[in-house]
């Protein structure tokens, strides 16, 4: 069965500093992606960044980049350079090509020091 | 290009009311789905329409429907309110043809029901 795993409910770093999220997930299918979405607490989900399952590289969005490790199906976010307005939760995300629907893990919540 | 919108933003009912929440997908998009958010379940998928049929659908009761427009519009329906129902209600719209691993959902800011 498909299941998304973020083992840090809370996590702190200091502004400017690198911090890394941690995701594993669960799939039988070998065709996926890998998806990490922002929530302010406003409420809406941003789209962070994307990994496919059959990508060679690992991905990377200006200050995001997705560590990706196939064979111990984990997928981490690294922010680097820490900001204020990094303070949210973050969700890692995924779909297969078993099922159409996106599930998503319980979230960690990122706050960001001065 | 403009996001996903979704109104009301806020909503309070009472319990037994029924309410009615609507999505406009960003333009192009014609998959729509739906999720219920709450700090004790957490994200859980209500249901994805695309083309105006329902694709797929979550582990909830009957008195969650919804309906997808031709113009990619969706609405959800909650009948017969429950207090569990509060809930911050997400709506997201992706393009593919087929939902697909690559197919990224994009959200828009949400529907805060609380029902008293």
């Amino acid at each position: 069965a498909q299941k998304i795993t973020q083992t840090q409910p809370g996590m702190f770093v200091q502004e400017k500093e690198a911090v890394t999220l941690d995701c594993t997930y669960d799939t039988s299918d070998p065709s996926y992606g890998l998806f990490w979405y922002k929530q302010p607490s406003s409420g809406e989900m941003i789209f962070l960044i994307y990994q496919g399952s059959y990508d060679q590289q690992n991905a990377t969005e200006g200050r995001y980049s997705l560590n990706f490790q196939k064979a111990r199906k984990s997928a981490n976010l690294v922010i680097s350079a820490s900001q204020l307005g990094d303070s949210a939760m973050y969700f890692c995300a995924m779909r297969d090509g078993s099922y159409d629907k996106v599930i998503f893990g319980p979230g960690t919540s990122l706050s960001v020091i001065p | 290009k403009a996001g996903v919108t979704q109104t009301p933003r806020y909503l309070i009912k009472t319990r037994g009311q029924q309410v009615t929440l609507s999505c406009s997908p960003i333009s192009g998009h014609r998959s729509v789905s739906w999720y219920q958010q709450t700090p004790g379940q957490g994200l859980q998928f209500l249901f994805e329409y695309f083309s105006e049929t329902q694709r797929n659908k979550g582990n909830f009761p009957g008195r969650f429907s919804g309906r997808q427009f031709s113009n990619s519009r969706s609405e959800m329906n909650v009948s017969t309110l429950e207090l569990g129902d509060s809930a911050l209600y997400l709506c997201a719209s992706s393009w593919e043809l087929r939902g697909g691993p690559t197919d990224t959902q994009y959200f828009g800011p949400g529907t805060r029901l609380t029902v008293l």
